[in-house]
């Protein structure tokens, strides 16, 4: 089973709507909740972080985690097609310092 | 504030030959990472460096290796190269255990 799960997409949304990410994981210890955008070619950006359950807000972005369902998504409020590229989902646990990524979502934003 | 460093951009190699791949991190950063990303592999975890010390390593075999120098500087150093090492290699700092700075990243190519 994989560690860190999410849709593969492509998502695709208009523009000017909301596009929500989701990701799932397996380890119940984890403790640091990581969304990182990757457009073709480049590396990832850090985009949000969140350690809490519930929400955390950031400009037009919205990260949410409930550790009891062992789930975080990323809202994504009035897209634009600048935001069209690939949303990785990252989970850290208490130890190791390493990241567990999930293979991505591919995200669409149509003018 | 600079961001991570890496060099080379790009390095073609020959299948046997020796790889060695450079990162230098934030200023004030004290972790440096090590993760590929191969096609199709979603990112993985490869090395953690903190305080010149090798933290964690990623289920990789031991011809990946590498070192932190007394600057925070990184270098990867990947023997024996194999055609599925071909990749990109991404190299991350932090503060501590904190969020993770992705640098630009060394395209290996392995022929």
């Amino acid at each position: 089973q994989k560690e860190v799960e999410q849709n593969s997409g492509p998502l695709s949304v208009p523009e000017g709507a909301i596009a929500s990410l989701n990701c799932t994981y397996s380890d119940r210890v984890s403790q640091s909740f990581f969304w990182y955008r990757q457009y073709s070619g480049k590396s990832p950006e850090l985009i949000m972080s969140i350690y809490s359950n519930g929400d955390k807000e950031d400009g037009r972005f919205t990260a949410q985690l409930n550790k009891a369902s062992q789930y975080v998504s990323l809202l994504i409020r009035d897209s634009q097609p600048s935001d069209s590229a690939t949303y990785l989902c990252a989970v850290r646990y208490n130890q190791g310092g390493k990241l567990i990524f999930g293979q991505g979502t591919e995200l669409s934003v149509k003018p | 504030e600079a961001g991570v460093t890496q060099s080379p951009t790009h390095l073609i190699k020959t299948r046997g030959q020796q790889a060695t791949l450079r990162c230098s991190p934030i200023s004030g950063h004290t972790s440096v990472y090590w993760y590929q990303q191969a096609l199709g592999l979603g990112l993985q975890f490869l090395l953690w460096y903190d305080e010149g010390e090798e933290r964690n390593r990623g289920n990789f075999p031991p011809r990946f290796s590498g070192r932190q120098f007394p600057n925070y500087s990184s270098e990867l150093n990947v023997n024996a190269l194999e055609l599925e090492d071909s990749a990109l290699y991404l190299c991350a700092s932090s503060r501590s255990s904190y969020e993770q700075y992705f640098g630009p990243g060394t395209r290996l190519t392995v022929t």
